[in-house]
């Protein structure tokens, strides 16, 4: 069945490491997001791709960083610059073809230790 | 620019209730609605979506939506709450450009008591 992976489940990062979040899609998709989830709030845009090779900063971009180097994948990488990283990460995809919305993955939790 | 706006980000009725959850949106082009819902620590799933034609829009799970260009607007509803529907729900809205990116309301957290 085609749709969006995202590992691990669950992440722990110590203070001043960087950490990376897996996503992989097989809908042959061409756009991806990454987005961020406090508790009690609503989702904030990080990244987006639009094509490989290609990505922009969504609201809060500072302290990520992002790759798209295939069109299956565009991973996530927490730096330490980001001096507040626990929440719930949730990557997502959709077919520019077409107005149908959103594709999500089950989402990673990071948490600081 | 467009945004959603959600009414109450917490709504609780009693099993076998009525379930509206609201969701009002702005856009300076004919918009694309969507309602999702998430269920604790997982991702979002798609309950249903207005593109165009017509505007009562059905849903899995006994939801629908009706798109109500005049009062720009588009509200949830399910007859009869069940104990599963308690999740959180989101509206979101395309207006076409920018990619066709999707713009999230601030979520409601349905409570369904027994």
């Amino acid at each position: 069945d085609g749709g969006i992976t995202q590992s691990p489940k669950y992440l722990f990062r110590k203070e001043g490491q960087n950490v990376t979040l897996s996503c992989e899609q097989n809908l042959n998709h061409d756009a991806m997001y990454w987005y961020r989830q406090d508790p009690g709030q609503g989702l904030r845009l990080i990244y987006y791709s639009q094509i490989v090779n290609d990505f922009q900063k969504g609201d809060i971009a500072e302290g990520y960083s992002v790759s798209r180097e295939k069109k299956e994948s565009f991973p996530l990488t927490v730096t330490s610059a980001q001096k507040n990283p626990t929440a719930f990460y949730l990557c997502a995809s959709r077919s520019t073809g077409g107005n149908y919305g959103y594709t999500f993955g089950s989402g990673t939790r990071l948490t600081v230790v | 620019a467009q945004s959603v706006t959600q009414l109450g980000s917490h709504v609780s009725v009693s099993e076998g209730a009525l379930v509206l959850l609201r969701c009002n949106y702005s856009s300076s082009v004919p918009p694309y609605l969507f309602w999702y819902v998430q269920y604790p620590n997982q991702g979002l799933q798609l309950l249903l979506k207005y593109t165009t034609g017509a505007t009562l829009v059905k849903g899995i799970n006994g939801f629908e939506a009706e798109f109500k260009k005049s009062e720009t607007s588009f509200h949830l509803t399910k007859p009869s709450a069940h104990m599963s529907d308690a999740a959180e729900y989101f509206c979101a809205v395309s207006d076409g450009n920018a990619g066709n990116m999707l713009t999230f309301g601030g979520g409601t957290r349905l409570m369904v008591k027994p």
